[in-house]
């Protein structure tokens, strides 16, 4: 089955770029979809269809995919932003969803 | 504005079937367009998606699942249900129902009810 590969953590200083990879077998061929969750709360969709942003969801946030990496940016890290992430795709061949084992973003 | 509450008991007996209930307000399910979906959260772990249906009631399960699953809708009552059979305390988990859009994003979630699996 398909397997999206996310690294556990990153550290990010407040203001500074915080980039969330996502990896997986050509996955620059499928629609991504990233969510964060903070604690105690259902996650919510930040990005969609790879660059989508839902409304109410800052431009700080943005999202890219090529090759076998999908990426989500945040740019301008704020205390706010400190939560796991979690990227997702459809898998055709198997008809599944698939979820990565997520990240947890660290505002120092 | 679309919103999702999940319902039903918070602890269940080993070996028992749970069942949750997911009550769509601010739109009809059967209006289309939308799957209707179930994931779950085991404590401190990821997301694992259960599987979801489709408002004419055409499902797709997690195949790690998908013998113990059952998801269903009831459009008169504009809600969906999921039953999962012989549990055990790896079906420990919060559980989730959400909205997924036509990329297959999960663009609405309910905000999750804790079930324990204990004698």
């Amino acid at each position: 089955s398909y397997v999206l590969t996310q690294p556990p953590s990153v550290s990010v200083a407040p203001g500074k770029t915080a980039r969330i990879t996502c990896g997986g077998n050509n996955i620059g061929s499928k629609s991504v979809h990233w969510y964060q969750q903070k604690p105690g709360q259902a996650p919510v969709l930040v990005v969609y269809d790879d660059t989508d942003r839902p409304s109410g969801i800052p431009e700080r946030l943005s999202g890219s995919n090529s090759g076998d990496t999908a990426t989500l940016t945040v740019s301008r890290v704020e205390a706010g932003d400190e939560a796991d992430y979690y990227c997702q795709v459809w898998d055709e061949s198997s008809d599944q969803v698939v979820f990565g084992g997520g990240t947890k973003l660290t505002v120092l | 504005q679309v919103q999702l509450q999940e319902s039903g008991p918070g602890l269940v007996k080993p070996s028992q079937t749970l069942s949750l209930t997911c009550t769509v307000s601010g739109g009809s399910i059967s209006s289309g367009g939308y799957y209707w979906s179930w994931i779950r959260q085991h404590p401190g772990k990821g997301l694992e998606w259960i599987g979801y249906i489709y408002y004419s009631g055409s499902t797709y399960y997690n195949p790690s699942l998908k013998s113990r699953v059952t998801i269903s809708v009831d459009t008169s009552k504009n809600q969906f249900s999921l039953k999962l059979s012989s549990v055990t305390a790896a079906d420990t988990a919060v559980y989730y129902c959400a909205r997924v859009d036509d990329c297959s994003a999960f663009d609405i979630w309910g905000q999750g009810t804790m079930v324990t699996v204990s004698s």
